[in-house]
């Protein structure tokens, strides 16, 4: 079974720039979240959807973040425009159904200088 | 609100030798899972063992066994015999019912393992 695909693996970018990850998830995962991981922090739920509707985007700031997950399959998450701060690892997970075992892709390293 | 607490930011092994990660969490509710995720450098996050709350015995997976003390809210990872490959960032995590799926994650600690 093939795992959660992310691209791009790495991306730098300066200040005020824009930047989008895209996430393929497990085939049949009904729920796919994106995490946002600073370095040296545990991971911070930034959106989750259900098929294609959102069912928590409590954490991402929306003011700069968005995401879409069209046709219930693949997401994208877009910063724009990105800050220092937005420098992380963005994760991106699915599960079968929310509750189940959630599996990680490789995520994206983003540096914005 | 829920918060997940590693105290431990670094832990070392020897090789062979059992070493004990420990995660304590907050919560009201009594209805819930917890996780133990390992991360090594560079690699994805990969899912090492899972205990549900309402179960009393202690989960395990080969080499990996967890000490669940509900009352104390307590959620220890033991790790036996350890391997070089064990070598990696773990993180507890929490994850609530009726959050549908949010899981909550702690700091992590870092664990090296010694020739």
């Amino acid at each position: 079974e093939a795992g959660v695909a992310q691209s791009p693996r790495y991306k730098i970018i300066e200040k005020r720039q824009s930047v989008a990850f895209w996430c393929n998830p497990i085939s049949g995962h009904a729920t796919l979240y994106w995490y946002q991981q600073i370095l040296g922090q545990g991971p911070k739920l930034l959106i989750q959807f259900q098929n294609n509707g959102v069912v928590d985007d409590s954490q991402l700031p929306k003011d700069r973040f968005s995401a879409e997950r069209l046709k219930g399959v693949d997401s994208t998450l877009k910063i724009q425009p990105a800050k220092l701060e937005d420098s992380a690892v963005y994760l991106c997970a699915s599960s079968l159904e929310a509750t189940y075992e959630q599996y990680f892709g490789p995520g994206t390293r983003l540096t914005v200088t | 609100a829920q918060t997940v607490t590693q105290s431990q930011p670094e832990m070392s092994v020897q090789e062979a030798e059992t070493v004990t990660l420990s995660c304590t969490y907050d919560t009201s509710e009594s209805d819930y899972y917890l996780f133990w995720y390992k991360q090594p450098p560079s690699r994805q996050m990969i899912l090492v063992i899972r205990q549900e709350a309402y179960k009393q015995q202690n989960a395990t997976e080969n080499r990996f066994s967890v000490n669940f003390q509900k009352a104390a809210k307590s959620f220890s990872l033991k790790i036996s015999d350890s391997q070089l490959g064990d070598a990696a960032m773990y993180f507890c995590a929490y994850l609530f019912y009726n959050q549908g799926g949010k899981l909550i994650f702690g700091q992590g600690t870092e664990l090296s393992v010694k020739p």
